[in-house]
């Protein structure tokens, strides 16, 4: 079946350092594919979105590229804020699905 | 306007008695979906509604769980005879219409432990 991955967590970073956080899928035909966010006490949130191959998601300084060669779907960030710490999913549907499968999540702690 | 809201936000229940959890959508989203969050087995897919077409209850982990619409809007999840496993974030979500195109909002959860 589908499945997404993400590097492990916690991460924890300094302001204004780099952000990846690394996601790969298994998954057949050409799914959509997600980073949700969720911040301390807050609901899930979508973060961006990428519906097909090459096609970059982007939103709030985050990016995410779909490279179908390589399965995957990075987040990235230049510079990160105090107010990025949040748990980080990765996510996708499949076509005429409805129902996100889910990585495990990725703790981000990001240091003043 | 409002978001989706979920009730109880936590709910402690004794092993073998019965529960239900809420979500009230935002208004006008057709599709409706629960998830559950655990330590264990991260976030997981349950059941989902569209419109009025019978519900995806694929992700159902047991007979115990069971879910219904009302009226196309509210939505009830009844876990019958709780086990420890049971406790998670239960999760829901709505959206606009069926499609991947259409963002899924998320409640904030309904928190079981079961004792």
């Amino acid at each position: 079946g589908d499945s997404v991955t993400q590097m492990e967590g916690p991460v924890t970073l300094s302001e204004e350092a780099f952000l990846t956080i690394n996601c790969t899928y298994t998954a057949t035909g050409y799914p959509s594919l997600f980073w949700y966010v969720q911040y301390p006490g807050e609901g899930l949130q979508l973060l961006l979105k990428a519906t097909k191959a090459d096609d970059k998601g982007s939103n709030k300084g985050f990016e995410a590229t779909y490279r179908k060669e390589t399965t995957s779907f990075h987040l990235e960030k230049g510079s990160v804020q105090v107010s990025d710490s949040a748990v980080y999913f990765c996510a996708l549907t499949q076509e005429g699905a409805q129902k996100l499968v889910f990585g495990q999540g990725t703790r981000l702690t990001i240091n003043p | 306007g409002a978001g989706v809201s979920q009730s109880p936000s936590n709910k402690v229940t004794e092993k073998g008695k019965d529960v239900e959890l809420r979500c009230d959508p935002i208004s006008g989203h057709t599709a409706l979906y629960w998830y559950r969050q655990s330590l264990g087995q991260g976030l997981e897919f349950l059941i989902y509604f569209q419109g009025n077409s019978a519900p995806d209850k694929s992700g159902l982990p047991s007979d115990r769980f069971s879910a219904e619409r009302t009226g196309g809007s509210v939505s009830t999840l009844t876990i019958q005879r709780t086990q420890q496993e049971d406790s998670a974030v239960y999760l829901c979500a709505s959206s606009q219409a069926f499609g991947s195109s259409y963002e899924q909002y998320f409640g904030p959860g309904t928190r079981l432990t079961v004792t």
